[in-house]
């Protein structure tokens, strides 16, 4: 069964603190790794995908990079605009569909 | 680009009623995801169609069935509403085929008191 552990469960910074999130996954050979952006009550936003190990991702502040085993998602010098829950999902290379396994989020809050 | 409209956006049921959610995929996207997001919690996929048909479908009880139609467009129904199925509905589409990103919908908020 694919699995997706995110950590820390929550991440206070100060602007302009950089700071690291991380997705741990196992899972049957992976198609593709996602992070996505999700402000309160509203629906996940696209940011990434990572298809294989050593593959980085690069959008303004925010930096994804991808293991066998896990992902990255780097914040430089954030913002408070940048205060989410960042979700990352996999995607089984052996699902007949594309369905997405999400790990619980990471929240950020980012204080001026 | 109008992107994944959902509707209703807010719901409110009783329990044992039954509902009908509904999603409009991406312009371009053929394939529709529906998952359930508990609060605090991420995504759980409940099914997915394509070509009309349920494609893959998660851990979830025959309470929950589906139906697309041929413009790609998009309906969740649940039957027998639970206390426990309160949570936010996200619909998801991708194309061609399913095997590209998938882009979200802002979700219907389903209470059921």
């Amino acid at each position: 069964e694919d699995q997706v552990t995110q950590s820390p469960e929550a991440l206070r910074l100060q602007e302009g603190e950089s700071s690291s999130l991380n997705c741990s996954y196992t899972v049957s050979g992976l198609r593709g790794l996602f992070w996505y952006r999700q402000d309160p009550g509203k629906g996940p936003e696209f940011l990434f995908t990572l298809y294989s190990a050593g593959e980085e991702k690069e959008k303004e502040r925010l930096k994804a990079t991808l293991t066998k085993k896990e992902s990255f998602l780097h914040i430089t010098a954030p913002k408070p605009e940048d205060s989410a829950t960042y979700l990352c999902a996999v995607q089984a290379g052996n699902n007949a569909g594309n369905m997405l396994t999400f790990g619980g989020g990471t929240r950020l809050m980012v204080k001026p | 680009d109008a992107g994944v409209t959902q509707s209703p956006t807010h719901l409110i049921k009783t329990r044992g009623q039954q509902v009908t959610l509904r999603c409009s995929p991406k312009s371009g996207h053929d394939t529709v995801s529906w998952y359930q997001q508990a609060l605090g919690q991420g995504p759980q996929f409940i099914f997915q169609y394509y070509e009309e048909e349920e494609r893959q479908r998660g851990n979830f009880p025959d309470r929950f069935s589906g139906h697309q139609y041929p413009n790609y467009s998009s309906e969740l129904n649940v039957n027998a509403l639970l206390l426990g199925d309160s949570a936010l509905y996200l619909c998801a589409s991708s194309g061609p085929q399913g095997y590209t990103e998938a882009f979200f919908g802002q979700g219907t908020r389903l209470t059921v008191v």
